[in-house]
């Protein structure tokens, strides 16, 4: 299985809140996962990344959680702000190479 | 320093028409992907090229679809008898090292009528 899986689909949460997308995986061969972020009309942007040697990595109000055993990982944004607002990919590396996406979440912050 | 550029921005055409799109690395990246991104979908592997290796083809989806990668630098993806289900976003993207952290374009919206 290369499928990496993204929840929610999209997801609105209140300025100041804290903002949770999970992504989840099968293939034990993944061994690096890169978080992306993307606004209209633009490319996505290299957020935040883990090792699954690491059970969580922050930079900032962006942390990334990563449950080795469920092969499950999370990225948390605390203080969502408005600017935050933006489609949020996961992604997992195969092979050294190759970058298989999440289906992407849409992220509203509001006022 | 500039990042990675994509050439044209917007390309729209008729079915049945050859289409090349433009991709610029950023300088002394040796990998190169191209992906493509439906409305509302994630991104979808194409093609990966590094250094002087074979690319790694195995995303295109048929074979009216080709990239080259010339001098290690700029690279151009193909498609030929272009098709509604064509369009979308093709995204390039480049990394320093083979694996390593990707730095996209602003990608090139291709619609085909």
């Amino acid at each position: 299985q290369q499928q990496v899986k993204q929840s929610p689909q999209s997801l609105i949460v209140q300025k100041g809140g804290i903002s949770i997308i999970n992504c989840a995986y099968e293939n034990t061969a993944f061994d690096y996962f890169p978080w992306y972020q993307q606004f209209p009309g633009k490319g996505p942007a290299l957020l935040i990344a883990i090792r699954p040697d690491v059970s969580e990595k922050k930079e900032g109000r962006f942390t990334i959680s990563f449950n080795k055993s469920a092969k499950q990982f999370s990225l948390h944004i605390m203080d969502s702000q408005p600017g935050d607002s933006a489609t949020y990919f996961c992604a997992g590396r195969l092979g050294g190479q190759n970058f298989v996406f999440g289906p992407g979440t849409r992220l509203s912050v509001l006022p | 320093g500039a990042g990675v550029s994509q050439s044209p921005s917007n390309k729209v055409t008729e079915k049945g028409k050859d289409v090349e799109l433009r991709c610029d690395p950023i300088s002394g990246h040796t990998a190169l992907y191209w992906y493509r991104q439906s409305l509302g979908q994630g991104l979808e592997f194409l093609i990966y090229f590094q250094g002087n290796s074979a690319p790694d083809k195995s995303g295109l989806p048929s074979d009216r679809f080709s990239a080259e990668r010339t001098g290690g630098s700029v690279s151009t993806l193909t498609i030929q008898r272009t098709q509604q289900e064509d369009s979308a976003v093709y995204l390039c993207a480049s990394s320093a090292v083979a694996g390593g952290g990707q730095y996209f374009g602003p990608g090139t919206r291709l619609t085909v009528l």
